[in-house]
């Protein structure tokens, strides 16, 4: 198993591009999640989806759009990337109704905008 | 609004000694995370507490959560290199959401 993925790693843009960051999963989990990491800072919640066709926001859903078309991925997008934007970027999962309930994270992308 | 804070935000400390990191909470969840991260890395799970009085060991760290109190703590005995890493608390809310402390950056010098 691959766990958890994401696609790129690393990513430069300039102000006002569009990009979208996918998540996918082999594990058959019904939770995904994207975060966000800053530097000094603990993650933060961008968008989840507690199943296929559907989704959340978090925290800090602004400047961003989900999608979770199939089970096993979730798309992060960003239709006019800002500055403030420049993040690492997590996408997580989780199984349904575990005791645990514990979230696998991907290895991230290090998106920068110009 | 829901808060984590981890104290300290940064510990340096020599190989050998003992100390703790703390995570106040500020829901009445009854559960509670703690993830490594190294530098440039993802964040790996070490424990997952789920109840009042819960403790876990693993090696030389040892986690416990008061939820009456809304305190975690995570305790690291005899500290080697090897630890040197960031440490977060993360609280567990309705939809599995996580609402991550702010980390502690922990340094261990020979």
């Amino acid at each position: 198993n691959a766990g958890v993925t994401q696609t790129p790693k690393f990513r430069v843009l300039k102000t006002g591009q569009s990009m979208t960051l996918l998540c996918a999963q082999d594990m058959n989990h019904e939770y995904m999640y994207w975060y966000r990491q800053d530097p000094g800072m603990g993650l933060r919640l961008i968008h989840y989806s507690v199943g296929e066709g559907t989704t959340a926001k978090g925290e800090v859903p602004d400047g961003y759009n989900v999608s979770r078309l199939k089970k096993q991925n979730f798309l992060l997008g960003l239709e006019s990337a800002a500055p403030s934007q420049t993040s690492v970027y997590f996408c997580a999962s989780s199984p349904i109704q575990h005791l645990l309930n514990e979230q696998f994270f991907g290895p991230g992308t290090r998106l920068t905008v110009l | 609004e829901l808060k984590v804070e981890q104290n300290p935000l940064f510990l340096s400390m020599q190989e050998g000694k003992n100390y703790t990191i703390y995570c106040n909470y500020s829901t009445t969840s009854d559960r509670l995370y703690w993830y490594r991260q190294d530098p440039g890395k993802s964040l790996e799970s070490l424990f997952v507490l789920l109840s009042n009085g819960a403790v876990k060991q693993e090696g030389r760290l040892m986690a416990s959560l008061d939820t009456k109190a809304r305190l975690s703590t995570l305790h690291i005995t005899a500290a080697v290199h090897d630890l040197s890493a960031t440490y977060f608390c993360a609280e567990h809310e309705s939809q599995g959401q996580l609402t991550f402390g702010s980390g502690t950056q922990l340094t261990v010098l020979p």
